[in-house]
């Protein structure tokens, strides 16, 4: 693993269904995101960790649960999916939680039904 | 609220200069990132500026102008592969950051 890994690549699903993102990184970065990028839109923050064992909820945070049990995983759950949260899903990381650079993951298109 | 503005297109020559403008007005500043983003693909990184002035990186520069909410990306003897969409991101008084929804940059032969 060199970066940031993300799994699925695409992922087509029915309205209600449970989903959980995949997001895994290999640079021993404290910070991690998760942010959806939908047409026309900035990237938006949906949560984040500064560190292993904390997370925070960003600017669009509902119908949307992480958890970062270490510091190399970071995974987003879609509890129960609906039809706007058809969107690309990017992970990144950072060296910690200020001003450092962020680093992107390949990116999860998920469509929902 | 937070928001940050950008073209959405602009075209430009092989060969020729284009810069592309981007204008904040945000809860703090802690500094301004740009990012390329090639279709279908991540966005990454490009510059980054805290203090007033320009940036030099080869190719690239960044202009940042705080006392106006201001700044710059200049992209010289462009080459086709800098088609992209170049994205704009302050980092708030919170250390979040509030990204444009980015300018899709088209080179012409």
């Amino acid at each position: 693993i060199a970066g940031i890994t993300q799994a699925p690549t695409s992922q087509i699903l029915a309205a209600g269904r449970r989903m959980t993102l995949r997001c895994t990184q290999d640079m021993r970065h404290n910070a991690m995101y998760w942010y959806r990028q939908d047409l026309g839109l900035g990237l938006r923050l949906i949560h984040y960790s500064n560190t292993a064992g904390t997370t925070g909820k960003g600017e669009v945070p509902d119908g949307y649960s992480v958890s970062r049990a270490n510091t190399d995983d970071f995974p987003l759950t879609l509890a129960s999916a609906v039809p706007s949260q058809t969107s690309v899903y990017f992970c990144a990381s950072s060296v910690s939680g200020t001003s450092d650079t962020q680093y992107f993951g390949p990116g999860t298109r998920l469509t929902v039904l | 609220g937070q928001n940050i503005d950008q073209p959405t297109e602009m075209t430009a020559t092989e060969g020729a200069i284009v810069q592309i403008n981007c204008t904040y007005q945000t809860s703090g500043f802690n500094g301004l990132f740009w990012y390329q983003q090639h279709a279908g693909e991540a966005p990454t990184f490009l510059s980054y500026n805290v203090l007033d002035g320009l940036e030099e990186k080869g190719r690239f520069s960044s202009f940042l102008s705080r006392s106006k909410g201001y700044s710059y990306l200049l992209l010289k003897e462009l080459q086709m592969k800098d088609s992209a969409s170049y994205l704009c991101a302050v980092l708030d008084s919170n250390y979040q950051l509030i990204w444009g929804a980015g300018t899709k940059l088209i080179i012409k032969p």
